[in-house]
């Protein structure tokens, strides 16, 4: 079973510098990762999507992955105080028909 | 993006009592999921459906669990009867296609078994 872990498990970080959170997979067989956000009492806000090694961008929002590390991590370019929330990551394998493995979260607090 | 509605934001019951959860997907998607999530716990996999079947269901989703989709009209879930480990908020969510597809998700369901 793929487990999914994510580090820090919270970090503050002052509006406009960049905020990086990571996450880290037990072995190689997810070929989809996704890192979503939850603000408190809502649902899940899919902030980027990443299925090849590399870095893709979506808006202020950067992920990075290393599938022979293990390793999938977000930045976030000039965080302001809205961006306060739980980020998740979550990854999927083709043959598993979509089902998600989620990470713990990282709670994210962005002072003004 | 594309919403993804959930009826009711809040239930609370008594243990042994049947409850339905429901979800209203975004209209043109295929597969539906419910995810639970406990109280500061991970969010986890309950169960995928698809063309009026269920394709995978974790340990989680225990024989008093139920999902159907009747007629194209609300994804839903029937637990039934309720245990007092079922108080979690669940979560619906759809895509248009498995794997790559995103899933969208509703803001959940709080529920409370006493």
């Amino acid at each position: 079973q793929q487990k999914v872990q994510q580090s820090p498990e919270s970090l503050t970080v002052s509006e406009g510098a960049m905020a990086s959170l990571n996450c880290t997979f037990s072995d190689g067989t997810s070929d989809n990762f996704r890192w979503y956000r939850q603000h408190s009492g809502k649902g899940l806000e899919v902030l980027v999507s990443i299925f090849s090694d590399g870095e893709k961008e979506e808006g202020r929002f950067t992920a990075h992955l290393n599938r022979a590390s293990l390793h999938v991590s977000l930045h976030i370019r000039e965080p302001q105080p809205s961006d306060s929330a739980v980020y998740l990551c979550a990854m999927s394998i083709d043959y598993n028909q979509g089902k998600l493995i989620f990470g713990q979260g990282t709670k994210l607090s962005i002072k003004p | 993006g594309p919403k993804v509605l959930q009826i009711p934001s809040h239930q609370i019951i008594d243990m042994g009592q049947m409850v339905t959860l429901n979800c209203d997907p975004v209209s043109n998607h295929l597969y539906f999921y419910w995810y639970k999530q406990i109280l500061g716990q991970q969010m986890e996999f309950l169960v995928n459906f698809y063309n009026g079947k269920v394709m995978e269901k974790s340990k989680l989703f225990k024989d008093q669990f139920s999902v159907e989709r009747p007629d194209g009209s609300y994804f839903t879930l029937k637990i039934q009867p309720t245990a007092l480990e079922d108080s979690a908020v669940y979560f619906c969510a759809s895509s248009l296609g498995s794997n790559q597809d995103t899933q969208y998700f509703g803001p959940g369901t709080r529920l409370l078994v006493l």
